[in-house]
């Protein structure tokens, strides 16, 4: 499985934009870049996914670098119930079984101040 | 329920006691998931079924863990002979095609004493 790599944790004030970085330097061109967060005592929660073209949605936005080793999910106003770890996922969209699965990471845990 | 269903949300069993997790995802979902969320770690792949068929199961930790789906829609995760190691939340996600996103359930918290 193709590695993302996300820092530990950041912070953030109510009200303010976050920008979330995720670095996969070994994508591929099957790979798909998925997003997910955690709030405490809950499963995940999907957020956004994307391929190559910037995606938006209700809950985010999803920027993906020209050359796809990169990208950042961005809250446009970040609110308290924001907080939670944010997972970056790469999946294969290729056709192999395996890429069914999501593989989680440590992810960046996202403390919001109000 | 618009959600992936979990029961029980709390189980606590004594080592070497027999447990059964129980999974009801969205109406409809082909694709079903399992997953072990140790303490402090990110969700760990145990086992994927589409419709009725288990396809992975690679990630199930020993012989001592099964999966089942056997009408294509509920899903039991069954762990025999439960060990002290085995304490973890197991998270059941479904999906209608295997590449859209993932709706996960809260998840059952496992207690081995």
């Amino acid at each position: 499985d193709a590695k993302t790599t996300q820092p530990n944790s950041m912070e953030s004030n109510e009200e303010e934009p976050v920008h979330l970085p995720c670095n996969h330097s070994t994508i591929s061109g099957t790979d798909y870049i998925h997003w997910y967060r955690q709030l405490p005592s809950q499963g995940p929660e999907y957020v956004i996914h994307g391929l190559t073209s910037n995606v938006n949605n209700r809950m985010a936005s999803l920027a993906i670098a020209e050359d796809r080793k990169s990208s950042t999910l961005i809250l446009h106003r970040a609110t308290l119930r924001d907080a939670a770890v944010y997972y970056c996922i790469l999946r294969d969209a290729g056709g192999k079984t395996s890429g069914s699965r999501l593989t989680f990471g440590e992810g960046t845990q996202l403390t919001v101040n109000p | 329920g618009a959600g992936v269903s979990q029961s029980p949300r709390y189980k606590v069993a004594k080592r070497g006691q027999d447990v059964a997790l129980r999974c009801d995802p969205i109406s409809g979902h082909v694709s079903l998931f399992w997953y072990q969320q140790a303490l402090g770690q990110g969700p760990e792949f145990l086992t994927y079924f589409q419709n009725e068929a288990q396809l992975d199961k690679s990630g199930l930790p020993s012989d001592r863990f099964f999966a089942e789906r056997p009408e294509g829609s509920v899903s039991t995760l069954k762990i025999q002979r439960t060990q002290q190691e085995d304490s973890a939340v197991y998270l059941c996600a479904s999906s209608f095609i295997r590449t859209d996103g993932y709706t996960f359930g809260s998840g059952t918290r496992l207690t081995v004493v």
